[in-house]
């Protein structure tokens, strides 16, 4: 079964560092989102993508967070520099491009677990 | 402001008898509602969804009820297994497909 695949798993990193996480989603999904999920706290979108485009950043912490999806494939999440507020897990998810409800349903990679110090 | 409500941080049922988790939402332009299950360390899994024009949607051991007029929806499990021990999310989404996601219930089932 097709899965969307996220690495790494679990990231330490000292505050003020730079961190990357990188997700390939199943193949063929146009959709391509990013979530951060806080402990306690349901999945919050940070960034989605069709294709290669960015279609809603609007919660993403510009001064500090960039995704992209060069190629409209797989993507990249960088945080520079870290805070100890950005603790959480790092979910990706990606959709089909059919229509209707098939559409809207999301599949999510296991996630990266980050832990600022 | 919470968009999609689960007021239940945490459920405990016996195995075999049935679970209910409930969610509410406020935003009346949803008209897709999933829910999702999580196990620790893993991402969420998609379980079961229901469009606004259905009122009852059914896979399985699962159930999902919606009704509009009151903004709530509520999941079934029955009968309920020890493997259904998890975390489980409600979301909504309108037309762009962003989903908004509620708290999350611990759903514990007592062999």
């Amino acid at each position: 079964e097709a899965e969307v695949a996220q690495s790494p798993r679990y990231k330490i990193t000292e505050k003020s560092q730079a961190v990357a996480f990188w997700c390939d989603p199943i193949s063929g999904h146009a959709t391509l989102y990013w979530y951060r999920q806080i402990l306690g706290q349901g999945p919050e979108l940070l960034v989605q993508f069709q294709d290669e485009s960015v279609v809603d950043d609007s919660q993403l912490p510009k001064d500090r967070f960039s995704a992209e999806r060069l190629k409209g494939v797989d993507s990249t999440l960088k945080i520079q520099p870290a805070e100890l507020g950005d603790s959480a897990m790092y979910l990706c998810a990606s959709s089909p491009r059919t229509a209707g409800i098939a559409k809207n349903i999301q599949y999510f990679g296991a996630g990266t677990r980050l832990s600022v110090l | 402001d919470q968009q999609v409500k689960q007021n239940s941080p945490s459920l405990s049922v016996q195995e075999g008898r049935i679970s209910i988790l409930n969610c509410d939402y406020t935003n009346s332009m949803f008209d897709y509602f999933l829910w999702y299950k999580k196990y620790p360390a893993e991402g969420p899994t998609f379980l079961i969804s229901i469009s606004s024009i259905k009122d009852k949607n059914e896979d399985g051991r699962f159930t999902v009820f919606l009704n509009k007029s009151a903004k709530h929806l509520s999941l079934h499990i029955v009968p309920s297994q020890p493997g259904d021990s998890a975390v489980y999310f409600c979301a909504a989404n309108f037309g762009n497909e962003k989903l908004t996601f509620g708290t999350g219930t611990r759903l514990t089932i007592i062999p």
